[in-house]
């Protein structure tokens, strides 16, 4: 059980910022919200990862909303190389063995 | 920067046969993660390990086992095997540090066919 939910697909034009939303309705107070992201014939990669407070990286911004419900990911300027399965994951704060629960995920296709 | 290793990068194996997927941590990371990714399908946790202990475990058939060994390397052992074990299997590691988990860093992949 995923336990997130995320559109299955979306589209952005390249050198624009694109906004990935998650929805985790059911989040526990220590669950962390991680963000990875899977290019074609590669292993996942890690995004960026948060608990309340909004965060910021090389790679991407996290914003998390206030009740902790939903969370968006966001790329500030879109590249070709950016297009990828993006995965919300929910982090397992009471068993804190880090396993990574995969969910449908949302395809990005970035456009010239 | 040192990534994850995995060996072999491919392996083809027939129905009954067995197979061992090696992987190699990023040099001091003590938590080891499997994951097996069917075609067309998202990833699935397999098996964990921290300091060599097995510390969780997902939706691993009896038919396969793992471990940790004392260099931080993991094995992963596959017998019987059937024409739905085809499949990318990751690895990945991550270190604790602080009594907190860090990020995972995945391998390349084993692609297993089986036929």
């Amino acid at each position: 059980d995923a336990k997130t939910t995320q559109p299955n697909s979306m589209e952005s034009n390249e050198e624009e910022p694109v906004h990935l939303p998650c929805n985790h309705s059911t989040i526990s107070g220590t669950d962390y919200i991680h963000w990875y992201r899977q290019l074609p014939s590669q292993g996942p990669e890690y995004v960026i990862h948060g608990l309340t407070s909004n965060v910021n990286n090389r790679m991407a911004s996290l914003a998390i909303a206030e009740d902790r419900k939903s969370s968006t990911l966001i790329l500030h300027r879109a590249t070709l190389r950016d297009a990828a399965v993006y995965y919300c994951i929910r982090g397992d704060g009471s068993s804190n063995t880090g396993k990574l629960i995969f969910g449908q995920g949302t395809t990005l296709q970035v456009k010239p | 920067a040192a990534g994850v290793i995995q060996s072999p990068r491919h392996l083809i194996k027939e129905k009954r046969e067995t197979a061992t997927l090696k992987c190699y941590p990023i040099p001091r990371h003590d938590t080891v993660y499997w994951y097996q990714q069917g075609p067309g399908q998202d990833p699935q946790f397999l098996i964990s390990f921290y300091e060599k202990m097995q510390s969780d475990k997902g939706s691993i058939p009896d038919r396969f086992s793992a471990q940790q060994f004392s260099d931080y390397h993991s094995e992963l052992n596959m017998s019987s095997l059937e024409l739905g074990d085809s499949a990318l299997y990751f690895c990945a590691s991550s270190l604790r540090l602080g009594g907190r988990l860090h990020e995972q860093y995945f391998g390349p992949g084993t692609r297993l066919t089986v036929t």
